[in-house]
């Protein structure tokens, strides 16, 4: 199957700081790449959308300001968590969508932990 | 009531045993059903995906989806302790995949 990165798989910050994680689709290229959180014990839950040249699309309740994304070339997408705080403390996932919309295959990363102190 | 319901576990059973796992849905418009496994603190990872109702058999995985119950399945014959990961149901209406709704998970663990 195909290839999706992610980066860091684990980081800690202090509140305030803000933490960057990169999906990359090493072996194919990605229009629309996913962005979600899960929480312990819980589901992953979609945050946005990322379609590449144009801006995210992102789910009801999420910040748009607080969780920049930015999806400049057909391989990469990234997610910053601008000023983070203890409650952002969460495993954040990507995934890669290979092929059409409605046909083609999501390909997920590895998750990144963020523990924010 | 949520959209997609599943068990959470833990789910512990010997190895060679027959793993059943299911989850149940309230939208009837859900047309994709898939399964994911995802081992600790990794990514998931698509097992099986069907299309509308019917079985799917692959290797030692069999998926059943029965749309007038609103009831998905996934069926694991000789449970291996190679198995022993936390299964995701999901599923979708038609369209776009952004709208893919994931179950909990329910976590198995194959005693050797």
């Amino acid at each position: 199957g195909a290839v999706v990165s992610q980066h860091p798989s684990r980081v800690i910050c202090k509140s305030g700081t803000s933490v960057k994680i990169e999906c990359r689709s090493l072996d194919f290229q990605a229009t629309t790449m996913f962005w979600y959180r899960q929480f312990p014990k819980q589901s992953l839950m979609l945050m946005a959308t990322s379609n590449e040249g144009s801006k995210a699309t992102y789910e009801q309740g999420v910040e748009k300001d607080k969780f920049l994304i930015n999806h400049a070339s057909l391989t990469l997408s990234t997610l910053t968590v601008t000023s983070a705080h203890p409650e952002d403390s969460s495993f954040y996932i990507c995934s890669a969508l290979k092929g059409p919309m409605n046909t083609g295959e999501l390909f997920f990363g590895e998750g990144s932990r963020l523990t924010v102190l | 009531q949520k959209e997609v319901e599943q068990d959470p576990g833990p789910l512990s059973v010997p190895e060679g045993a027959i793993v059943s796992l299911n989850c149940t849905y309230s939208n009837s418009a859900f047309q994709y059903f898939m399964w994911y496994r995802q081992y600790s603190r990794k990514g998931p990872e698509l097992l099986m995906y069907t299309y509308s109702s019917g079985n799917k058999e692959d290797g030692r995985f069999t998926a059943q989806v029965d749309k007038s119950s609103k009831y998905i399945s996934l069926f694991i014959r000789d449970s291996q302790p190679s198995d022993s990961a936390t299964y995701l149901c999901a599923m979708r209406l038609g369209g776009s995949q952004g709208n893919l709704i994931f179950g909990k998970g329910t976590k198995l663990s194959v005693k050797p």
